[in-house]
């Protein structure tokens, strides 16, 4: 089955930028989304359709996707930033969604 | 402001089968895809299937054959079955709710619902 690679963490100073990564085999032929969960919550989509921003989402959440690497930057990172971040896309040769492992931010 | 939320035992025996319910409190819910999506530290986020009251469901491979989510539109709730339940069972399982035109991205999920497998 298709598999999503991302770090398990990124640690970043507070107003600098924070890349996290998605590694697929050409993931960049498949539409992603990101999701961010802070601990003992549900995930909240922050990212859809590679660069998408759902309504409510800071303008400081950006998104791209291309080869075999999807991105999610933030800029200007705060302290709420601080979360786990997940990359999700749909494996349509098996009809279902598969996630990524996660990623830990830590804002120092 | 779509808001569901999970309901159903946070204790079930090895060997038997989960039940969980998730209501949806608002808008239709025959217009959009409704998913059932667990996580566990051992699994992380695992897709569990889907129901588009519209006319289909479908199931993550590796669950098929022990998943069944099934619907209640008058009542505005969705439903999962997982029998012959293990330990490996054990997660946080949340329902999700899709866009109107496929299954994803997951755009509004329920709070979640521990459920534990355990004798």
């Amino acid at each position: 089955s298709y598999v999503l690679t991302q770090p398990p963490s990124v640690s970043v100073a507070p107003g600098k930028t924070a890349r996290i990564t998605c590694g697929g085999n050409n993931i960049g032929s498949k539409s992603v989304q990101w999701y961010q969960q802070k601990p003992g919550q549900a995930p909240v989509l922050v990212m859809s359709y590679d660069n998408r921003r759902p309504s409510g989402i800071p303008e400081r959440f950006s998104g791209s996707n291309s080869g075999n690497t999807a991105s999610l930057t933030i800029t200007r990172v705060e302290a709420g930033d601080e979360a786990a971040y997940f990359c999700q896309v749909w494996d349509s040769s098996r009809g279902h969604a598969v996630f990524g492992a996660g990623t830990e931010l830590t804002v120092l | 402001q779509v808001q569901l939320q999970e309901s159903g035992p946070g204790l079930v025996k090895p060997s038997e089968t989960l039940s969980l319910t998730c209501t949806v409190s608002s808008g239709s819910i025959s217009s959009y895809y409704w998913s059932w999506i667990r996580q566990s530290p051992e699994k992380g986020l695992e897709w569990i299937g889907y129901i588009y009251f519209s006319g289909s469901i479908n199931y993550n491979p590796s669950l098929k054959s022990r998943v069944t989510i099934s619907g209640d539109s008058s009542k505005k709730q969705f439903s999962l079955q997982v029998t012959s339940v293990t330990a490996a069972d054990t997660a946080v399982y949340f329902c999700a709710r899709g866009p109107g035109d496929a299954p994803y991205p997951f755009e509004y999920w329920g709070q979640g619902s521990l459920v534990t497998v355990s004798s």
